[in-house]
């Protein structure tokens, strides 16, 4: 069975104070794994893919990273609106469905 | 980006009525979508795949009779809520894909708050 574990269960960063959030996966086989960001009471929003291990996204003040085992969520410098709760997820090898499986998330405040 | 539009945003109904809510794609085909559940601090949790013109796939433990899912078009997505309890209160959110390999797009959510 598919497992997403992410930690820390919440983060609380000063601005510019930057940091990194963790997501371990267990799967048969990697198609992708997902980073999302959630804003209370709004659907995920997209933010990275990767596919193979030793990749690497970034976008601004994010950056993202993959291992055979986990993946990591680099912030650099945050600022107050990067407060929000990050979801990883992990797409298995294609099925019938191709269906994601969602850790937890890591709810993230950053403070003035 | 691809935009995927959920209506309504909330919905607080009585005990035992039923409850729809619509999920399009606003600029792309959806082969497939997705509904998820979350309760709150919790992640999402995959309630059903839904596939354009065949039956939804139901995760284990999720009542195929209770929740109703309808794909009858490219762009269309519904589910139903049928009688609905207060345990039924939650945070419904649809997500759609263009191709088997694609990042998933997800909408706003609805929440839904059973009296």
């Amino acid at each position: 069975e598919d497992q997403v574990t992410q930690s820390p269960e919440a983060l609380r960063l000063q601005e510019g104070e930057s940091s990194s959030l963790n997501c371990s996966y267990t799967v048969s086989g990697l198609r992708g794994l997902f980073w999302y960001r959630q804003d209370p009471g709004k659907g995920p929003e997209f933010l990275f893919t990767l596919y193979s291990a030793g990749e690497e996204k970034e976008k601004e003040r994010l950056k993202a990273t993959l291992t055979k085992k986990e993946s990591f969520l680099h912030i650099t410098a945050p600022k107050p609106e990067d407060s929000a709760t990050y979801l990883c997820a992990v797409q298995a090898s294609p099925g019938t469905a191709s269906k994601l499986t969602f850790g937890t998330g890591t709810r993230l405040q950053v403070t003035l | 980006g691809a935009v995927v539009s959920q209506h309504p945003s909330w919905v607080i109904c009585k005990s035992g009525t039923s409850v729809k809510i619509e999920c399009r794609s606003l600029d792309f085909q959806a082969t497939t979508m997705f509904w998820y559940r979350q309760f709150p601090k919790q992640s999402l949790m995959l309630m059903a795949t839904s596939n354009e013109g065949s039956k939804a796939t139901y995760e284990q433990g999720v009542e195929k009779d209770k929740f109703l899912i309808n794909h009858a078009s490219l762009t269309l997505s519904t589910l139903t809520v049928t009688s609905a309890h207060p345990e039924d209160s939650s945070f419904y959110i649809c997500s759609a894909r263009r191709g088997t390999n694609e990042k998933l797009f997800f909408g706003s959510g609805t929440q839904l708050s059973v009296l």
